[in-house]
């Protein structure tokens, strides 16, 4: 089945680091750009970066740079992304999105998120 | 960056009728827009992508249209399944920004 899964929950106080793990199965993992997009509690999408998988090539919102990292693991299908320093309004569930299909940087296949609680 | 603002915030619909979402940018560009709904608890879903092709699998009640600055997501006669928030991207310019989205409730 043609899906993204993701890791679990985390709860991180401020300053600290959070490494969110996104897995790919059923279809070819290096063939499509990873993309992670945040929703904070009650607010809209917000897009913080992508990775190519091929070429762990990274480009990433200015507002996130100096903070994420996004690395991938091509033997194992899957995509990370850690955001350090740690502040209360990260708070947010973070997704990964698969690049669609003819569609260059929208998000046809998404994670089921992953709730990162800074308290 | 490009501003997406969304209208309207919240729109109270009874099943069988349509809908018609308005997302407005900031700044001009061809047709690299997407639309997504989602559901309480779940993630986003692609609708719509270059303004106006829907999907894989989406029904054809929804359609979407525009350019420039004025793109519109439309869905006629609304199924129970249709109640959801909706959300526009553009994907013409880098950052990649959002609109902070359209709930349509059940009126």
């Amino acid at each position: 089945q043609v899906q993204l899964v993701q890791s679990g929950a985390e709860v991180k106080k401020p300053g600290a680091s959070v490494k969110v793990s996104c897995k790919a199965f059923g279809y070819s993992f290096s063939g499509h750009d990873i993309h992670w997009v945040r929703q904070a509690p009650g607010q809209g999408l917000e897009w913080m970066g992508r990775i190519n998988p091929n070429s762990g090539v990274t480009k990433s919102a200015q507002k996130f740079q100096g903070r994420v990292i996004m690395t991938r693991d091509t033997s194992m299908s899957t995509a990370y992304m850690e955001l350090s320093r740690l502040k209360f309004d990260d708070t947010a569930v973070y997704y990964c999105a698969r690049e669609a299909v003819g569609a260059h940087n929208c998000f046809d296949l998404w994670g089921q998120g992953t709730l990162v609680t800074v308290s | 960056d490009i501003v997406l603002t969304q209208s309207p915030t919240t729109l109270s619909v009874s099943p069988g009728e349509g809908a018609t979402l308005s997302c407005r940018a900031s700044q001009s560009f061809s047709t690299n827009l997407a639309w997504y709904q989602q559901k309480p608890g779940q993630a986003p879903r692609l609708l719509i992508y270059d303004a106006s092709t829907r999907a894989t699998g989406i029904p054809a009640r929804f359609s979407g249209s525009g350019s420039g600055t004025e793109f519109t997501l439309t869905i006629s006669s609304l199924q129970s399944e249709d109640f959801a928030v909706y959300h526009c991207q553009q994907y013409d310019s880098w950052p990649l920004t959002f609109g902070h989205g359209t709930k349509v409730e059940i009126k």
